[in-house]
């Protein structure tokens, strides 16, 4: 089927927005997870769900992150007060095991 | 804290070429990923390796988990240019927590 699917790919917010980035993952899985990925860097871990349950989020920077997953498909990352430090690629997985498949990320750019 | 180091940060070879990425941790991980990532592009599954001291093998590239699961090697014997792109490593830790502890990463450019 399908794979993970993200929207959208690319965002250019005004430091003071907020910003919402939406994840579809692949049909059946059970995990879903966001992680931040910054220039040059390898990706760091921010929240992840099993169905509707936020197990951990303990990556989140600050509480100015939020996500969700009320149906346990779905999944939103809101940033609220966008701040240039914010700006990065946001990658989203989703697993039904172990092995996690990743969307193709949406680029955040704060202004 | 940085729990997975990898090296090199950059590789760039020619055609023909064979090369290993390494990835290093003083911590044991319960499994043991490798990805590839193109540029725009998420990051794309190549292996899981579960066992210490397991190999594996896909096509040109060879997989290891060294022994005592803390660390894990990438080879690829006469690279092509097709094989450029960044190469990252990512654990599973010990305790039940399905998130990956990523490595930074190593670039690798195969020049024609």
């Amino acid at each position: 089927g399908a794979g993970v699917s993200q929207s959208p790919r690319y965002k250019v917010a005004k430091r003071g927005q907020d910003v919402a980035l939406r994840c579809d993952p692949i049909s059946g899985h059970v995990s879903l997870f966001w992680y931040q990925q910054a220039l040059g860097q390898g990706p760091e871990f921010l929240t992840y769900f099993q169905n509707e349950a936020q197990l951990d989020k303990s990556g989140l920077p600050s509480d100015r992150f939020f996500a969700e997953r009320p149906e346990g498909s779905v999944s939103t990352l809101k940033i609220q007060r966008t701040q240039q430090e914010d700006s990065a690629v946001y990658l989203c997985a989703s697993s039904l095991y172990y092995e996690q498949y990743f969307g193709p990320g949406t680029r955040l750019t704060v202004t | 804290t940085q729990l997975l180091e990898q090296s090199p940060q950059f590789l760039s070879i020619q055609e023909g070429e064979n090369l290993t990425v390494y990835c290093n941790s003083s911590s044991v991980f319960s499994s043991l990923q490798w990805y590839r990532q193109e540029p725009g592009e998420g990051p794309v599954l190549l292996v899981t390796v579960v066992t210490g001291g397991e190999v594996k093998k896909l096509k040109r590239l060879t997989f290891q988990f060294g022994d005592a699961r803390k660390d894990s090697s990438l080879h690829i014997t006469a690279a092509q240019p097709g094989d450029t792109g960044l190469y990252l490593c990512a654990g599973l830790t010990q305790g039940g927590s399905e998130k990956l502890v990523f490595g930074k990463g190593t670039k690798l450019t195969v020049n024609p």
